[in-house]
């Protein structure tokens, strides 16, 4: 099974600074023939289902903020919020498609200083 | 805007069996790969089954093979997932998600299985 591991398990930011959330898989998930990386994030704010916010790695799904971006190849993968606001506490995870099982990372909590 | 309304969560005592359905609304149900994931109280997600759109391909986590048994109705747009044989640790929430593929595209609001 490919481990995702995130980090870090939680983080405080100030409103309107950068977050940055880090995602490694134990395998590569970039599939060399049409070159995708299986990966995706996901929010999920208090009390609430997840929500998609990226997938193949960097591209970010239609309504999510511009503020919200996704980088990285291979097993080493990025979220980052550009500008924090109220609205993105929440835990995030990072999913690979890869290969099965489909597996997440622990997630990672972000909250505000 | 694709719709997911999973039902079916109960309390259940170990050993027991529930069903647990999605009604999917608002595109081609025929047309998407379903998964069920699943979230423990306070815990992270885990994904437990799969099934392609024409059911050619079903895939589940080891720990729930042999007890469960997810399929679809086509006709009905809808998904199922039968649980058998539960465990006081297949207590989550359980999630219907929807996407053309592996990767996901929407998730429904979920539905909670109290195994106890």
């Amino acid at each position: 099974d490919i481990v995702m591991t995130q980090s870090p398990d939680s983080l405080a930011v100030s409103l309107g600074e950068r977050a940055t959330i880090k995602c490694r898989s134990s395998q590569n998930i970039l599939y060399r023939s049409n070159y995708k990386n299986y990966l995706s994030w996901h929010q999920q704010r208090p009390g609430q289902p997840p929500r998609l916010l990226i997938k193949w790695a960097s591209a970010r799904e239609s309504g999510v903020p511009d503020r919200f971006s996704g980088s990285g190849s291979g097993t080493d993968f990025t979220l980052t919020i550009s500008s924090v606001q109220a609205e993105d506490v929440a835990v995030y995870y990072c999913q690979q498609y890869y290969s099965g099982p489909i597996t997440f990372g622990q997630g990672t909590r972000l909250e505000i200083k | 805007e694709v719709q997911l309304v999973e039902s079916g969560g109960d309390l259940v005592q170990p050993g027991g069996s529930l069903r647990l359905s999605c009604a999917v609304s608002g595109f081609t149900f025929s047309s998407l790969w379903m998964h069920w994931v699943r979230q423990a109280p306070g815990k992270g997600l885990e994904w437990v089954a799969d099934i392609k759109q024409d059911r050619s391909e079903i895939h589940y986590v080891d720990s729930v093979k042999g007890r469960f048994t997810v399929s679809r109705d086509n006709a009905k747009n809808s998904l199922y997932l039968q649980m058998n044989s539960l465990r006081v640790e297949d207590t989550a929430v359980y999630y219907c998600v929807s996407g053309p593929g592996w990767d996901f595209d929407n998730w429904g609001q979920g539905t909670l299985v109290t195994v106890s």
